[in-house]
Order: C-alpha cells, then structure tokens, then sequence
C-alpha cells in the first residue's frame, strides 16, 4: 500500500457518459498529481494541483477537468466519454512540488477505465 | 518540457548487473534526477533520486556525470522481478518519457 487511494479501480461506461474518479493522496502530500495511460503506452500528464490550487496543466482535454479539495483529496471529472478515453489514470502525490529533491512522487494503483 | 532520452529496451540476465542509461542534457543546475519503474499496469514505484553526487540506496545505486547531462540507474543483482518499465525524469519536470523496459531472463 502507497499510501495514495484510488477510487474505484475499475469503471465500465458507455460512450457519452461522465464519470468521477478519486484519488486521496499520502497523509502530509499537499500535491497531486494526474496522469492517463493508454494501453502500451506511456504515461500523460494531464493536471497538478498543490494545496487546492491549480499549479500546472498538461495534455489535459476540454472534456475533462479536476479539483483539489480543503481535505486535500482530488477528483477528475472526465465527461461526454468517447472509446479512445479507455485507459488507466493514475494519480500521484508528493510532498511539495516535484523536483525540489524532498523525495519523488507516490502513485496510487490506478484507476481503469473501459469505455464501451 | 524537454523530455530525457533512453534506450527503448534492455535485456540482462538474472544475477547480473543492469545499467540503465539516460540523456538529461537540458537538465538546471538545481534540478533532480529521479527514477521510477512500472510494473506491468501497476503504479509506478519512486526509485531513487540524486543531484550531483552518487546515490544509493536499498533498491538501486545512481551514477551522475560531472557535467550532469546524463546518469546511470543500476540494479546490482537482477532478478525476475525487476522486470518493468524504468524512466527517469528532470527534477521539476511532470513528463514522463517512454522510458526503458527492462527484461531480466534467467
């Protein structure tokens, strides 16, 4: 167990509809982290937040959106569903923003999503 | 983001040592070098991290050129298990690169 919880593990939908995900990071992280993997593929970055506000944005689509709430937990939104959104998503937390040598990320164990 | 350069895939035999390479040229002079490594569909899994100097610790050892524009993951003793997916990544930067896979045969 890492630490980082990812709610649910696995999500069947059909194409058009909108679901949540959760991701409630390490006890004492005030950063998460979201990131999509297509099957074989590599991890996308898709959006950051640090201590509730957004810090940084990556190849995150229109369709779908995220918040960090006072708790510090997180959710991603991700709506009007489309086939090629199947993947897994991953969330991550970290203590202070990445990069400043106070030790890495903390993945969860992900979260799949089957779009039918 | 400027994105680091590895090797697509590795093999090594089980027992032996693996050295996994990568290019950080554009890396800041403040910036980390972190490792990581997926297991098949499982989250990624922090390795190691370092600055300037070698580190080591109980999962691996990392080497650092002088100039930092590259460094080196090593696994002492492979074992099946270490089978993955390895990236490393700049410090401050949240893309991942494809990484290399690593397969440990016995």
């Amino acid at each position: 167990d890492s630490g980082v919880t990812q709610t649910p593990k696995h999500l069947i939908t059909a194409t058009g509809q909108r679901v949540t995900l959760r991701c409630s990071p390490r006890s004492g992280d005030l950063s998460v982290y979201w990131y999509q993997q297509s099957l074989d593929q590599g991890l996308q970055f898709l959006i950051q937040y640090y201590n509730g506000e957004e810090r940084a944005k990556g190849n995150i689509l229109e369709r779908f959106s995220a918040q960090q709430f006072p708790d510090l937990h997180s959710e991603l939104n991700l709506s009007s569903l489309e086939l090629g959104d199947s993947a897994l998503y991953f969330c991550a937390s970290s203590v202070v923003p990445h990069g400043t040598g106070a030790g890495g990320y903390t993945f969860g164990s992900g979260t799949r999503l089957t779009v039918v | 983001d400027a994105k680091t350069t590895q090797p697509p895939s590795m093999d090594c035999a089980e027992g032996r040592a693996a050295n996994l390479p990568c290019n950080h040229s554009t890396i800041s002079g403040n910036e980390y070098v972190y490792w990581y490594r997926q297991i098949h569909s499982q989250g990624p899994q922090y390795i190691i991290h370092g600055l300037k100097n070698n580190e080591t610790n109980e999962m691996a050892s990392l080497i650092i050129t002088e100039d930092r524009k590259s460094s080196t993951l090593i696994l002492p003793h492979a074992t099946l298990r270490d089978t993955a997916v390895y990236y490393c990544i700049e410090g401050s930067k949240s893309t991942f690169g494809d990484g290399t896979t690593l397969t440990v045969k016995p």
